[in-house]
């Protein structure tokens, strides 16, 4: 298994205002997922954020909306920009587990709260 | 696109009753794996079914993965509280590289 540490926990924003989530990993991962969890849904893939490229987002995901950085093998950042009350929800960082066998490991997500 | 269906969206249950949520994807997958939340929590990796017809065990917890890989279920035998939480599968295509998930079955348990 991985340990995957991501913060904030939780926080409450204002709308029109932007957040950014981090996510580390205790290895070196190639690829990073985030997912989006609205209130009592499943999860719902954000994008793959890969190391030293662009990240490749799903159907119904823009760049421009939401943001996320790769600087190393270990750490990615996402970002909610121009936030509003439907962006809230829960984001989680994941990553396949050591035997790249497809399991994901999820981090204790980020609970972002949109007034 | 691939879709993943499960039913039922909610199960209560009596302690020590059985239960079994039931996964259903529109194309054939490559893998498929059963994830669980607790409330308020985050997903926790189960276990992950490969083959054909395939069945694993571990303790209350029976699982299944269908003969034409599209179908899988998750059979909880004799419930307790500690069973409670959301109950999600993943479909993995390799072809597509990732996981989609179905939308999950909330389970409570009544002691």
């Amino acid at each position: 298994s991985a340990v995957i540490s991501q913060k904030p926990s939780r926080d409450i924003c204002q709308r029109g205002t932007s957040l950014t989530i981090q996510c580390q990993v205790d290895s070196q991962v190639t690829m990073m997922f985030w997912y989006r969890q609205q209130p009592g849904q499943s999860l719902t893939l954000i994008a793959t954020a890969n190391q030293g490229s662009e990240a490749t987002y799903e159907s119904g995901f823009v760049i421009d909306k939401f943001p996320i950085s790769r600087p190393n093998l270990t750490f990615s950042t996402l970002t909610v920009s121009n936030m509003s009350p439907e962006d809230s929800s829960i984001y989680l960082c994941s990553v396949w587990g050591r035997a790249n066998t497809g399991e994901l490991f999820f981090g204790e997500g980020s609970r972002l709260t949109v007034l | 696109g691939q879709q993943v269906m499960q039913i039922p969206q909610y199960q209560h249950v009596q302690e020590g009753e059985d239960f079994t949520t039931y996964c259903n994807s529109s194309t054939t997958l490559s893998n498929i794996q059963w994830y669980k939340q607790r409330p308020g929590g985050h997903p926790v990796f189960l276990i992950q079914l490969v083959k054909s017809g395939e069945v694993k065990k571990q303790k209350r917890l029976t699982f299944q993965f269908g003969e034409a890989k599209k179908n899988s279920s998750l059979h909880i035998t004799a419930t307790q509280t500690t069973d409670v939480g959301t109950y999600f599968c993943a479909g993995i295509n390799t072809n597509a590289g990732k996981s989609t998930f179905g939308d999950g079955t909330t389970l409570t348990v009544k002691p």
